[in-house]
């Protein structure tokens, strides 16, 4: 069965070092997202890709992050400079379409620690 | 904005007994809304989903969950829980005409006790 697939599973980085987390979403899929999970709160969105570019993206989703589809497999969160409330659970999700006519299908998640 | 709340973090029942996991959303016009589920280090997995039509829609499982238009909920049941059944159970939400974006609940975390 396809899935997505995170890489790390767990990340610990020191406060200012960038980071880059890495999902490679269903092969035939075509949109992309990523959402973040603080310990203890709601799983937010993050931002959306579509056709190589951002289609949406939340108000969390500052200059310190940015996303990139760099071999038409892979795709990544890049946080530049990591703070310690970018500590939380990042998952990577990917659909073949638009919500809600087909399924977004979810990666285990990556834990990203900032100490 | 919209927003999902999910009434109690934590829920725990007795096996065979009735799940209940309740969602109460927040819009004007009714939008898309979905249950997934997250077993221990494992990814969110759809459990069920309602777009248009019968209101009472039917998962994986033996999950169901009702949309009330009129209550703005869509709780999730199951009439027997199982043992298998524990996980973190996630109600979310697409809004209408806003892209393919997700908005989640806090999450509920069912135990199932033997």
């Amino acid at each position: 069965e396809p899935e997505v697939t995170q890489t790390p599973s767990h990340q610990v980085t020191q406060m200012g070092q960038e980071v880059i987390l890495r999902c490679v979403p269903i092969s035939n899929h075509l949109y992309f997202y990523w959402y973040r999970q603080i310990l203890g709160q709601k799983v937010e969105f993050l931002v959306s890709f579509y056709n190589n570019e951002i289609s949406e993206k939340s108000e969390i989703f500052d200059d310190q992050f940015s996303v990139e589809r760099p071999d038409g497999s892979n795709f990544t969160l890049k946080i530049r400079s990591t703070k310690l409330e970018d500590s939380a659970m990042y998952f990577c999700a990917s659909t073949a379409g638009l919500t809600p006519n087909t399924e977004a299908f979810f990666g285990q998640g990556t834990r990203l620690t900032v100490v | 904005a919209q927003s999902v709340t999910q009434l109690g973090s934590h829920v725990s029942v007795s096996e065979g007994a009735l799940v209940l996991l309740r969602c109460n959303y927040s819009s004007s016009v009714p939008p898309y809304l979905f249950w997934y589920v997250q077993y221990p280090n494992q990814g969110l997995q759809l459990l069920l989903k309602y777009t248009t039509g019968a209101t009472l829609v039917k998962g994986i499982n033996g999950f169901e969950a009702e949309f009330k238009k009129s209550e703005t909920s869509f709780h999730l049941t199951k009439p027997s829980a199982h043992m298998s059944d524990a996980a973190e159970y996630f109600c979310a939400v697409n809004p209408y005409n806003q892209g393919g974006k997700l908005i989640f609940g806090q999450g509920t975390e069912l135990s199932v006790k033997p």
